[in-house]
């Protein structure tokens, strides 16, 4: 079964200053998709990035990149110019390439500090 | 313009009650989801449907029934609820089962509330 693991249950970053969670998951495919989702006190769940496991260059949208280490199965997501808004709950999951069945993390809650 | 919605958004009730949450997603996708979080947001897969058809199920009580009347609803239906079952319930949906960039689209949860 794969499993994904998320060591930080909080974070917490200055405004402007740059921040890493981690992430890291167990598979036996070769193929699979890893994303990280955003969780605001809203509760609305959002992607924010997502990787394709085949692709060796690591994702990037706008202030949020991923670092992708498919030998190490780790898929870390580092924010960039941190802002209030991106204060959160962050969820890494995984799901294999032929079927539906996503798995998350336990989450890391983000706090950003003005 | 809600791509996938929820009702309701909170919903308190009395153990052994039976309950439905409705979900309806006007993107023309085929597949959908339930998805439990309990009170330490642990995310966990309950149902996905595909053109009718329950694809996963995973180890839920028998108690939880998903039913979908047709390819843009899934209805979540709980029997005899206890107090276990309160947490927040997502819907998601996807354009197909599988394949290549097959995003999940989430619905905004609805809180139960068993007391």
């Amino acid at each position: 079964a794969q499993t994904v693991t998320q060591s930080q249950p909080e974070m917490s970053v200055q405004e402007a200053e740059t921040v890493t969670l981690s992430c890291t998951y167990d598979t036996s495919e070769s193929d699979y998709y890893l994303f990280w989702y955003k969780q605001p006190p809203s509760r609305q769940m959002i992607l924010v990035i997502r990787q394709e496991a085949y692709k060796q260059q690591n994702a990037t949208e706008n202030r949020f990149s991923v670092n992708f280490q498919k030998a190490a199965k780790s898929f870390s997501l580092k924010i960039s110019d941190s802002q209030l808004g991106d204060a959160a709950m962050y969820f890494c999951a995984y799901r294999a390439y032929n079927n539906n069945d996503m798995r998350f993390g336990a989450g890391t809650r983000l706090t950003v500090k003005p | 313009d809600t791509a996938v919605s929820q009702t309701p958004k909170y919903l308190v009730t009395q153990m052994g009650n039976d309950k439905s949450i409705k979900c309806e997603q006007n993107l023309g996708h085929d597949t959908m989801y339930w998805y439990k979080q309990d009170s330490k947001k642990f995310l966990k897969i309950m149902f996905s449907y595909n053109n009718k058809e329950l694809i996963i199920n995973e180890t839920v009580p028998n108690r939880f029934s998903p039913k979908s009347p047709d390819k843009a609803h899934l209805n979540l239906h709980i029997n005899s609820l206890e107090l276990g079952d309160s947490a927040v319930y997502f819907c998601a949906s996807s354009p197909k089962h599988g394949g290549k960039r097959n995003e999940q689209f989430f619905g905004p949860g609805t809180r139960l509330t068993v007391l």
